[in-house]
């Protein structure tokens, strides 16, 4: 079965300091991956996803993540954070051409922290 | 409207009771999802709708838990007899859509928070 862990529960950062949130994932191909957001009070926003192609993809708000698949990680990493990024950030897995999001596997969540 | 509207925001209820919980998706979304989000915890996946088909409901972790979706829009996701395990968020999410994720991702509500006292 696939799984996702992110090591990090919660990470305090300095803004304008560098951000990286680990993301590691257990499948036995090479799977879609995911980041998501999520702010207090919201649902989740997808920052970026991969499924092909160049193995470090950019997202939305300045987001990137890069795929490793030697060390089955997929990394979000941002070089400057902003106060407005304190949230929660969700890795999520999912089999290549997947159906349906009845096989999304969500790993746990990194609170981000962001100090002034 | 513009997104995911779950309604309500908030909901205390007493163990025991029966609560409902409703979700409107982005209008022209065939699909929609509905998961729930345990503190410390990643989302679970409790329900999927895909037009007029068939729900997957293996995800629903017991009898007490049913959703419907009229008219392939609004859902309704239904919890008899609630117990204090039962509080959580519960989050629905719709895709323009399936399969849900290759080229229509998930948008998400702003969920509804379940407390069960």
């Amino acid at each position: 079965a696939q799984s996702v862990t992110q090591p990090d529960i919660h990470i305090t950062v300095s803004e304008g300091a560098s951000l990286e949130l680990r993301c590691n994932y257990s499948y036995g191909a090479t799977p879609y991956l995911f980041w998501y957001v999520q702010s207090p009070g919201q649902g989740l926003q997808l920052l970026l996803k991969y499924f092909s192609g160049d193995t470090l993809v950019q997202g939305i708000k300045g987001f990137e993540a890069e795929f490793k698949r030697s060390q089955s990680s997929f990394n979000l990493r941002k070089p400057s954070v902003h106060w407005s990024d304190a949230a929660e950030y969700f890795c999520a897995v999912a089999p290549l051409f997947s159906g349906s999001a009845r096989q999304l596997t969500f790993g746990s969540g990194t609170q981000l922290t962001v100090l002034p | 409207g513009a997104g995911v509207s779950q309604s309500p925001s908030n909901k205390v209820t007493e163990k025991g009771k029966d609560v409902e919980l409703r979700c409107d998706p982005i209008s022209g979304h065939t699909a929609l999802y509905w998961y729930r989000q345990s503190l410390g915890q990643g989302l679970e996946f409790l329900i999927y709708f895909q037009g007029n088909s068939a729900p997957d409901k293996s995800g629903l972790p017991s009898d007490r838990f049913s959703a419907e979706r009229t008219g392939g829009s609004v859902s309704t996701l239904t919890i008899q007899r609630t117990q204090q395990e039962d509080s959580a968020v519960y989050l629905c999410a719709s895709s323009r859509s399936a399969p849900g994720l290759n080229n229509s991702p998930l948008h998400f509500g702003n969920g509804t928070r379940l407390t069960v006292t």
